[in-house]
């Protein structure tokens, strides 16, 4: 199947900053990328998607930017808050299905007072 | 989202054991899925469901057998457990291509 590789594992940044994860991939045909949370104990939760006929999509403090040339697409989260600290996983539907999600192994993301 | 539910949320069994977790929605979605979370591994697909009888394999099937004779239900079975099974078991469910996929609260399973 896809190959979904997710950088950095960890992630540690002050209140206030901001924090970028990367999601690298092979199979030009994908289509679409959600990007899940998933706070300790929790279930993973939808938090922003992109379909590949755009470029970049915003909501709040959280925006995902694709490149489809260059088979990256990445979550950025401004003005961080303790909030936000929590397991990201990127993910994206494989080609040829209808349905079927590879996740990227997650991102740690620690946000300090 | 409570359209979602998963029971029993913990599960303590014992190797050669069968155990089966289960899954309800309430949203009357044609797809379902069920995955693993390990340390390392993030989530991995083991089987998937796009309508009432209809299932097929994802990523790590073995050792694992499902079912889905309701469109609302779709049973995870572990015929004869194995440690290696020890795992965090999440299902999800979506309405259709290319659309999102919510998850359960997951069960979290020990074979000893």
């Amino acid at each position: 199947g896809e190959n979904v590789e997710q950088h950095p594992s960890t992630l540690s940044v002050q209140e206030g900053d901001s924090a970028v994860i990367k999601c690298t991939y092979s199979d030009s045909a994908s289509n679409y990328f959600p990007w899940y949370k998933q706070e300790l104990g929790k279930r993973p939760q939808l938090i922003i998607d992109i379909r590949s006929n755009v470029g970049e999509k915003k909501d709040q403090r959280i925006a995902v930017t694709l490149n489809k040339t260059a088979k990256h697409f990445s979550l950025h989260i401004t003005e961080t808050q303790p909030e936000d600290s929590a397991v990201y996983f990127c993910a994206l539907l494989e080609s040829g299905t209808v349905s079927k999600l590879t996740f990227g192994t997650g991102t740690r993301l620690q946000v300090t007072l | 989202d409570a359209g979602i539910t998963q029971s029993p949320r913990y599960k303590i069994t014992e190797t050669g054991r069968q155990v089966t977790l289960m899954c309800h929605q309430t949203w009357s979605h044609s797809y379902m899925f069920w995955y693993r979370q390990d340390l390392g591994h993030g989530l991995r697909l083991i089987y998937y469901s796009a309508a009432a009888d209809i299932t097929d394999k994802g990523e790590v099937p073995d050792g694992y057998v499902v079912s889905r004779s309701k469109t609302e239900n779709f049973p995870l079975t572990l015929e004869s457990a194995t440690r290696s099974q020890t795992s965090v078991y999440f299902c999800a469910s979506s309405g259709g291509s290319n659309q999102p996929q919510h998850f359960g609260d997951g069960t979290r399973l020990s074979i000893l």
